[in-house]
């Protein structure tokens, strides 16, 4: 049973370009959230796709968007990168339900280097 | 502000040692609580999730407390191995009375070197 994966694995950029990253679930995952995660700190919540819906965003400007697609896989896209969105980018997946998250499983991350 | 506290930011001990992490959280409107592993440049492994009606979880040589009233959870780990080191991240879900905000909320981590 495949767990949550990602790719690219890695990805280098330079300033003012556009990336999209990409996720597939957990097989039986229907939801899926994305994290930054800045070298040495936790990571930031992004926003969470359930059902094809953006249903939680994170303090993250609109340059970062997202969509989920009828099998649940997902893309991030950010526009107008930044020197500060060097990070390591993590899809999360879980069982969707209203109103908690179950346990999260996370995938191995792409790590963006924006130059 | 929801915010998670990590203490320990670094903790270095002998194997075989038993040691504790910490975690603290504001505001104890909480769902559940997660404690993950990270490995160096790596994904994040869930290694127990506490809902907020239990007060601890137990796998392994792991041991997970939650205390929402001193806003509170411990990681205890036994009997500590060199494959143990790694960073230890606490995630906290919380929510309000129109149900769970469905993201997690991140400490910045304690890392942990088990010397051989």
């Amino acid at each position: 049973d495949a767990g949550v994966t990602q790719s690219p694995t890695h990805l280098i950029k330079t300033r003012g370009q556009q990336v999209t990253l990409r996720c597939s679930p957990k097989s039986g995952h229907d939801t899926v959230s994305w994290y930054q995660q800045a070298l040495g700190q936790g990571p930031q919540f992004i926003f969470q796709y359930y059902e094809e819906e953006e249903r939680q965003r994170g303090n993250f400007p609109d340059r970062f968007s997202g969509h989920q697609f009828p099998n649940y896989s997902s893309e991030l896209n950010v526009n107008a990168l930044l020197l500060g969105d060097s990070a390591l980018y993590l899809c999360a997946s879980s069982f969707g339900s209203s109103g908690f998250t179950d346990t999260q499983y996370f995938g191995p991350g792409t790590r963006l280097t924006v130059l | 502000k929801q915010e998670v506290t990590q203490i320990p930011a670094a903790l270095s001990v002998p194997e075989g040692e038993n040691l504790v992490l910490n975690c603290s959280f504001t505001d104890s409107a909480i769902y559940n609580l997660q404690w993950f592993r990270q490995d160096p440049g790596k994904g994040l492994t869930s290694l127990l999730l506490i809902q907020s009606s239990q007060r601890e979880q137990t796998s392994g040589r792991l041991n997970a407390s939650l205390d929402k009233s001193s806003g509170r959870s411990t990681l205890y780990i036994a009997a500590s191995q060199p494959g143990d080191s790694a960073t230890y991240l606490c995630a906290v879900e919380y929510g309000d009375s129109g149900g769970s905000n469905y993201k997690l909320t991140f400490g910045k981590g304690t890392l942990l070197t088990v010397n051989p």
